[in-house]
């Protein structure tokens, strides 16, 4: 089965940049997405086919793809980026799958 | 705006059935296709169950193969999710949302339900 692979988590100071990657077999061959999910609520659609925002996304997040990882940025962090991301690709065998979930903590 | 309404969680019996219902509007019903994500307590999303624009293509994911059925009604645009034989590691928040086709291999989730929780305890 496919399997995408996160950072437990990342810690950022507030104003900086993170990178969140997520890395998978030939991931850049797939079309990437990111969410996020604050505590207690539900994802948020953040990212689609690897670096495209969703309407009323901030411009500081972003997103790219090479070979084997994708990557979510966050320029400028802010306090309520603090949250919970995963990445995801379909796969023509396992169909959707979930990046194992990276928690972002802003200092 | 798009809405996703999830319901008939609750607390079960290992070995028993739940359906899920995910009420949906906003949006014409009948052109999208449908997910049902769960997360586990403390855990990370994971793909349950996909039925398609035209609820002919049902997909399932492993761990819910054959226990699970998703189902839509159109006049309702309601999606389903019955769970049957439902097991301890079963529980979890289960989301219902709609996937947006952007082309081959490209099905992002655009919208989210709130989610409903379901506990298998004895």
């Amino acid at each position: 089965s496919y399997e995408l692979t996160q950072p437990p988590s990342v810690t950022v100071s507030a104003g900086q940049t993170a990178s969140i990657t997520c890395s998978g077999n030939k991931l850049a061959d797939k079309y990437a997405c990111w969410y996020q999910q604050r505590p207690g609520q539900s994802p948020v659609l953040l990212i689609y086919q690897d670096n495209k925002r969703p309407s009323g996304i901030p411009e500081r997040f972003s997103g790219s793809s090479s070979r084997n990882t994708a990557t979510l940025t966050i320029s400028g962090a802010q306090a309520v980026d603090e949250a919970d991301y995963y990445c995801q690709a379909w796969d023509s065998n396992s169909l959707y799958v979930f990046g194992t979930g990276t928690k972002v903590t802003v200092l | 705006q798009v809405q996703l309404v999830e319901s008939g969680g609750g607390v079960v019996q290992p070995g028993r059935s739940l359906r899920l219902s995910c009420a949906a509007s906003g949006f014409t019903f009948s052109i999208y296709g449908m997910q049902w994500v769960r997360q586990a307590p403390g855990k990370g999303l994971e793909w349950v169950a996909a039925i398609g624009y035209d609820g002919n293509n049902k997909f399932y994911g492993d761990s819910v193969e054959g226990r699970f059925t998703v189902s839509r009604d159109y006049s309702k645009n309601t999606v389903y999710l019955q769970m049957n034989d439902l097991r301890a590691e079963d529980t979890a928040v289960y989301y219902c949302a709609r996937e947006k086709p952007y082309g081959s291999g490209n099905y992002p989730f655009d919208h989210w339900g709130q989610g409903t929780r379901v506990t298998v305890s004895s």
